[in-house]
């Protein structure tokens, strides 16, 4: 199984919401990412985390909350958000211990509207 | 946090033809990636070119990497309408950072 999934596909909420994004991935990777990706541009990442633990935080907004429960599951719970957070959300693993340098699989992205 | 660039940024060709987008970087290049994205959907890898190889080929792929001009290049031959979608490259840089490039949009008009 080579698929990272990501649920939901698409998701519209309002700014007092709150919700999450899921990912799920049964390769044994132990990296696992998320980015944020406006229309045109490149990922932006977001979090790393490896073997479970927060390694990487590019000074995300508190509104993003990431949370890693197993070597398997990634989420990204969502509150309080800006309509300017609107944006495809990647998820994406890679073997740990690659130094960053292994190929990157993608999920196909939970595309977010805030109202 | 740094990016590295690609050019063109938008690339239109007929089928057939051969599609080329360069990337560069300011930092310098450790095994950097191509990455192909059709429109609204997950980025899917293509290609790995180590930082001490020159060429490299997978399929209608070919790579190049001039390290000392921190540059490389990626080369669709004979694209197909199918080849229409965004390519960008991913450098993990000299610090373990990952660098994206800006992207190339390429449209294959059949």
């Amino acid at each position: 199984d080579t698929e990272v999934t990501q649920t939901p596909k698409h998701l519209v909420m309002g700014m007092t919401n709150k919700k999450s994004l899921k990912c799920e991935q049964h390769m044994g990777h132990r990296a696992m990412y998320w980015y944020k990706q406006k229309a045109k541009k490149p990922p932006e990442l977001m979090f790393v985390y490896s073997y479970e633990k927060l390694s990487i935080n590019e000074s995300v907004p508190s509104r993003f909350s990431p949370e890693c429960p197993n070597s398997s599951l990634l989420n990204l719970h969502l509150h309080a958000l800006q309509p300017e957070d609107s944006a495809l959300y990647l998820c994406a693993s890679r073997p740990a211990g690659t130094s960053n340098t292994g190929e990157l699989f993608f999920g196909e992205g939970s595309r977010l509207t805030v109202l | 946090s740094q990016q590295g660039e690609e050019d063109p940024q938008a690339l239109s060709i007929q089928e057939g033809e051969n599609a080329t987008m360069n990337c560069s970087y300011k930092t310098s290049i450790n095994n950097l990636q191509w990455y192909r994205q059709n429109s609204g959907r997950g980025l899917v890898h293509l290609i790995l070119i180590r930082s001490n190889e020159r060429e490299k080929h997978s399929g209608r792929l070919r790579v190049t990497l001039d390290t000392s001009k921190k540059s490389s290049s990626l080369l669709i031959t004979a694209s197909r309408a199918a080849d229409t979608a965004s390519y960008f490259c991913e450098n993990a840089g000299n610090n373990r950072k990952l660098i994206w490039g800006l992207g190339t949009s390429l449209a294959v008009n059949p």
